[in-house]
This record gives structure tokens, C-alpha cells and sequence, in this order.
């Protein structure tokens, strides 16, 4: 398995500002993805982010309000920029390897409140 | 149309009782995974259990087992022995064997548990 850790765990921020989340990891892992969740709501993917190569987004999701960075194979942020009120959720980052079987990793996420 | 189907947007159980938590999916691939993960009020994902679409077997995990009924496309899960650290969202989600490995999350299940 892999542990998983983010920061910050929890922020509040005020609208207009940018916010960076770090995700660190134990281990090396092919694929990281980072979430979406907001209050009451399940889990929305905003990008795929493998080492070496873009962040692939998902619809809805840009790089420029969500730039992604993936030096190595261990670390990762998201950066959340311009932020509105309606950012204000829980931010997941989660890794896995390749194959349909594995399970997929979740860090202890970040909870954002935009004022 | 929806792709993982909850329907039990909040379920009340009596302690100790069993519990099963209904998760329809769609999908035309032969080849997908089920998993069910557990939320607590804290935010982290945890993974419960896995079921793949050539397994035979159901899977069991300790208190949890998944009860696979492939033709109706369900895969619901169940609680056996109810615990109050059993109260959290719990979440299904499927793994399509060529979707680049994402998650399909469903709407979530909010258990909460009565002493």
C-alpha cells in the first residue's frame, strides 16, 4: 500500500488568491490523480498527472485555474488559482499503478473554505 | 446516463444489525472492477473492497462482503455486525477496463448507525 500525505489539511482563503496542495508519497507510483469534492457531493476527477508528461484534464477542468505539477514520481501539487467561493471543497489526491485490480490510494485530503 | 447508481441517499441501522448498501453500475466492457470505499466525517477515502468482473467468488473482507450479481449489474455491499465506527458515506465506484484506469464514482450512501 501507499501512504499517502497532502498539505495543507485545511485552509480558508479569500476570494481572488491562489492556493497550492502538495501531495507526497512513500513510494514511487505511476499515476496521480487529483479530486474534486464538494460539500454533500461525491468525488469529481479534475486531472490525471503522470511523471513526465501534461496533467490530463478532465471537462470542465483547465490548467490555467488548476495547474498541476509532477517533478518526480513521489510528489505532485495542485494549485488552485483565482479562487471563488464555489472552490470551497475537499481536495483528494490519490495514486495507483497500472492494472484494472489495484486499488487506488487516497491522501487525507484538504479542505479549502473560499470567503 | 448515470454509470454507477446509488439509490439510498441515507440509511438509519441499529447496531449490531447486518446492513447492505445497493450499487447498480453500466458499462459494455467485459472486463471492469467494483470497488467500495468508506468516507468518514474526517474526509479520507478508505478503501473496503474489490470485486473484479471474472471473479466467481464474491469478495469478502473481514465485516464487508460484496454480493455480485453480474446479469442484474449490481454490486451491493454488505456490513455484517454493525459497529458505530461504521457511520460514514460510503462509496461505489467501477474501473472500465480501457478508461486509463479512473475511478466512476457513485452519488454515495450516508450509513448512519444507532446504539
Amino acid at each position: 500500500s501507499a501512504v499517502i500525505s497532502q498539505k495543507p489539511s485545511r485552509d480558508i482563503c479569500q476570494r481572488g488568491t491562489s492556493l497550492t496542495i502538495q501531495c507526497q508519497v512513500d513510494s514511487q507510483v505511476t499515476m496521480m490523480f487529483w479530486y474534486r469534492q464538494q460539500p454533500g457531493q461525491s468525488l469529481t476527477l479534475i486531472a490525471t498527472a503522470n511523471q513526465g508528461s501534461e496533467a490530463t484534464y478532465e471537462s470542465g477542468f483547465v490548467i490555467d485555474k488548476f495547474p498541476i505539477s509532477r517533478p518526480n514520481l513521489t510528489f505532485s501539487t495542485l494549485t488552485v488559482s483565482n479562487m471563488s467561493p464555489e472552490d470551497s471543497s475537499i481536495y483528494l489526491c490519490s495514486v495507483g499503478t497500472s492494472g484494472l485490480s489495484y486499488e487506488q490510494y487516497f491522501g487525507p485530503g484538504t479542505r479549502l473554505t473560499v470567503t | 446516463a448515470q454509470k454507477i447508481t446509488q439509490t439510498q441517499p441515507g440509511m438509519f441501522v441499529q447496531e449490531k444489525e447486518a446492513v447492505t448498501l445497493d450499487c447498480t453500475y453500466d458499462t459494455s466492457d467485459q472486463s471492469y472492477g467494483l470497488f467500495w470505499y468508506k468516507q468518514p466525517s474526517s474526509g479520507e477515502m478508505i478503501f473496503l473492497i474489490y470485486q473484479g468482473s471474472y471473479d466467481e467468488q464474491n469478495a469478502t473482507e473481514g465485516r464487508y462482503s460484496l454480493n455480485f450479481q453480474k446479469a442484474r449489474k449490481s454490486a451491493n455491499l454488505v456490513i455484517s455486525a454493525s459497529q458505530l465506527g461504521d457511520s460514514a458515506m460510503y462509496f461505489c465506484a467501477m474501473r472500465e477496463g480501457g478508461s486509463n484506469y479512473q475511478l466512476i464514482w457513485g452519488a454515495g450512501t450516508k450509513l448512519i448507525i444507532k446504539p
